[in-house]
């Protein structure tokens, strides 16, 4: 089964807009990260936040981690057209030897 | 550096045939990564190696499916016999090991179609 699942599973927003996307987990993880896939293209990563951090940011993203409630959000201001895309959450579990669990991903289309 | 580069891009084949795909990590990394993507099943580990040697194939569907890592700088997964059911995009990934699990690199994908 999943490790991540986002919610929600699409999102539709206009150009400007800020985007907020949740990703929920199971199971104590060393590191939780962002990666966003465009149509028919490969996974890119975006963003790493580890278990002891609380809120991370990089460009127009920002990325937080409760750890209490499992689960993390990214939140993407002044959405582009470019922004266009899938996002996956991806959790790096305790113990586990360099491999991720991927979430089903969030769908977000962002309209000029 | 090229990135991680995976052919073919596109695959069309026939049920039952024997289907090969292959991926070059990027120079220097010491983990490799085999994912299946389908709508419905999400994004799938199949297989990863580490310093080449398979660390984990519980993601293998079944026998049909094989994977090798020979040397450093290539790795194959292979079908056979191939089923319609086995329609996906192959992506590899690589990443070097840090202490707290650096990023993935993704190919292009390698989209299978068995008719």
């Amino acid at each position: 089964s999943q490790q991540g699942e986002e919610d929600p599973q699409a999102l539709s927003i206009q150009e400007g807009e800020n985007a907020t996307m949740n990703c929920s987990y199971k199971t104590s993880i060393n590191n939780l990260q962002w990666y966003r896939q465009n149509s028919g293209r490969g996974l890119v990563h975006l963003i790493l936040i580890r278990s002891n951090e609380r809120e991370k940011h990089s460009g127009r993203l920002r990325v937080t981690l409760d750890t209490s409630k499992k689960s993390s959000s990214l939140l993407i201001t002044a959405s582009r057209a470019a922004d266009t895309a899938s996002y996956f959450c991806a959790t790096a579990k305790e113990g586990s030897q360099g491999n991720l669990i991927f979430g089903k991903g969030t769908k977000l289309s962002v309209k000029p | 550096d090229a990135g991680v580069i995976q052919s073919p891009r596109h695959e069309v084949t026939e049920m039952g045939q024997e289907v090969t795909l292959r991926c070059k990590p990027i120079s220097g990394h010491d983990y490799l990564f085999w994912y299946r993507q389908t709508m419905m099943r999400g994004l799938e580990l199949l297989i990863y190696f580490n310093n080449n040697v398979p660390i984990d194939d519980s993601g293998m569907p079944e026998d049909r499916f094989s994977a090798k890592m020979p040397n450093a700088s290539f790795s194959t997964l292979k079908i056979q016999p191939s089923e319609p059911r086995d329609s996906a995009v192959y992506f590899c990934a690589s990443s070097r090991l840090a202490i707290n699990y650096n990023e993935q690199f993704f190919g292009p994908g390698t989209r299978l179609t068995v008719l």
